[in-house]
């Protein structure tokens, strides 16, 4: 069975950083990588696919990057802002109907 | 904007009573997926339905859990009868084969 870690479980950092979540996964048969953001309470939203020929996907201030061989992916997050503060989750695509495999994710604290 | 139905938000209920949940996923998905999250943990899949059939239902509870998709487009996830550890967020997401998933706002269980 997949087993998707997330590392940290928290993070907090002033506004303007540069930051980087990360993401690893035990099997590197993988049909895709997905990025989520979930607010407290709510459902999840879509940031980023990355297809599992792909090394890297970017929107606006995300970018996502995949080594299939070593089992990662990270989110890198630029010039962080408040509005960011959410739970980052990380969902691993399996070949077979494509199943999803989420970690526990990553909550982020931007601070003003 | 397209996007995944789910009703009730919210729904308290005693143990042992019945419980429902509905979906709408995004026109022209075949794939239906019902997650379940615990506070402070990922989702973790109950079923997953390819239009009407179920590709996987491995993690869910039979004995308690169904979940049906009859025309292959809204469905509904019941538990009966429910448990005090049945609480938590019920996730319900939808996506074009193989492609990126999109997540519904979720129900939050509460079962007293």
């Amino acid at each position: 069975k997949q087993e998707v870690t997330q590392i940290p479980a928290a993070l907090s950092v002033p506004e303007g950083e540069n930051l980087v979540l990360n993401c690893s996964f035990t099997d590197s048969a993988i049909y895709n990588l997905q990025w989520f953001r979930q607010d407290p309470g709510k459902g999840l939203t879509s940031l980023l696919l990355i297809q599992s020929s792909q090394r890297e996907q970017t929107s606006g201030r995300l970018n996502a990057s995949l080594d299939k061989s070593s089992g990662r992916s990270t989110l890198y997050i630029a010039a962080s802002q408040p509005g960011d503060s959410a739970t980052y989750l990380c969902a691993v695509g399996s070949y077979n109907f494509n199943k999803f495999y989420f970690g526990s994710g990553t909550k982020l604290n931007v601070k003003p | 904007e397209a996007e995944v139905a789910q009703s009730p938000r919210y729904k308290i209920t005693e143990k042992s009573q019945a419980v429902a949940f509905w979906c709408d996923p995004i026109s022209g998905h075949a794939t239906l997926y019902w997650y379940r999250q615990i506070l402070g943990q990922g989702p973790e899949l109950l079923v997953q339905f390819q239009d009407e059939s179920v590709v996987d239902d491995s993690q869910l509870p039979k004995d308690r859990f169904s979940a049906e998709r009859l025309k292959g487009v809204d469905s509904t996830l019941k538990i009966q009868p429910a448990e005090l550890g049945d609480s938590a967020m019920y996730l319900c997401a939808s996506s074009l084969s193989r492609d990126e998933a999109f997540f519904g706002q979720g129900t939050r269980l509460t079962v007293v």
